[in-house]
């Protein structure tokens, strides 16, 4: 049964960046695709982009274009999203998620969400 | 990018109501449309996939329907586990959206 284990809550200054971990435990890793959510405080979910590390190849949404930056290390069976230029609208919990073709794209797997705050 | 709809955005209800939560999308996605439970400070859990597949071990008072753009989502005997947010999201192409919630409260 694949688990995915995230990194712990941040606290970040405006400009800085961030990188947080998701951890694959079961499973195959390098077929897999590895995704990322954020869910602002009281709102909804907004997808951030994707890695299928078995490809190399990321997918990023628009909006944050240029500002994250999505990889994989094979090795230890962990995905990252690093965000920079932050803003307290960053301010959110991100969750990584895996999206299964099979389930027709859905997110059946999700990480248990790191706070992310960015203050001054 | 596809935009979701859902509504209502919340809705009171008692235990054993049935409930439907419709979710519209601004273009045609065929079936590639999931369904999403949330509870307070937990992460989203998949219910259902491609519109009305019953994701494993998912009760089966949830159920799914639709296709191109309306899609609904019904729990036919509201449990008191049940009351959470509810979110559709789409699959058909990236990014991949979701809508903005149903709040399903105690009535």
């Amino acid at each position: 049964q694949v688990q995915l284990v995230q990194s712990g809550a941040e606290v970040k200054k405006p400009g800085s960046s961030v990188k947080v971990s998701c951890k694959a435990s079961g499973g195959t890793f390098n077929s897999y695709d590895f995704n990322w959510v954020r869910q602002a405080p009281g709102k909804g979910l907004e997808w951030m982009g994707g890695i299928i590390p078995i490809f190399g190849t990321t997918n990023y949404a628009q909006k944050f274009q240029g500002r994250v930056t999505i990889t994989a290390d094979e090795s230890t069976s962990t995905a990252y999203m690093e965000l920079s230029s932050l803003r307290s609208e960053d301010t959110a919990v991100y969750y990584c998620a895996r999206l299964l073709r099979q389930l027709g794209g859905s997110f059946d797997i999700w990480g248990q969400g790191t706070l992310v705050s960015v203050s001054s | 990018d596809i935009q979701m709809t859902q509504s209502p955005s919340s809705l009171s209800a008692s235990v054993g109501d049935r409930v439907t939560i419709t979710c519209r999308a601004s273009q045609s996605i065929s079936s590639y449309l999931n369904w999403y439970q949330q509870t307070p400070g937990k992460a989203p859990k998949l219910l259902i996939y491609t519109a009305s597949s019953l994701q494993s071990a998912v009760p089966p008072r949830f159920s799914g329907s639709g296709s191109g753009t309306d899609f609904t989502l019904t729990i036919s005997s509201l449990q008191p586990e049940d009351f959470a947010t509810y979110y559709c999201q789409q699959s058909s192409s990236a990014p991949w959206t979701f809508g903005q919630g149903t709040k399903v409260e105690i009535k």
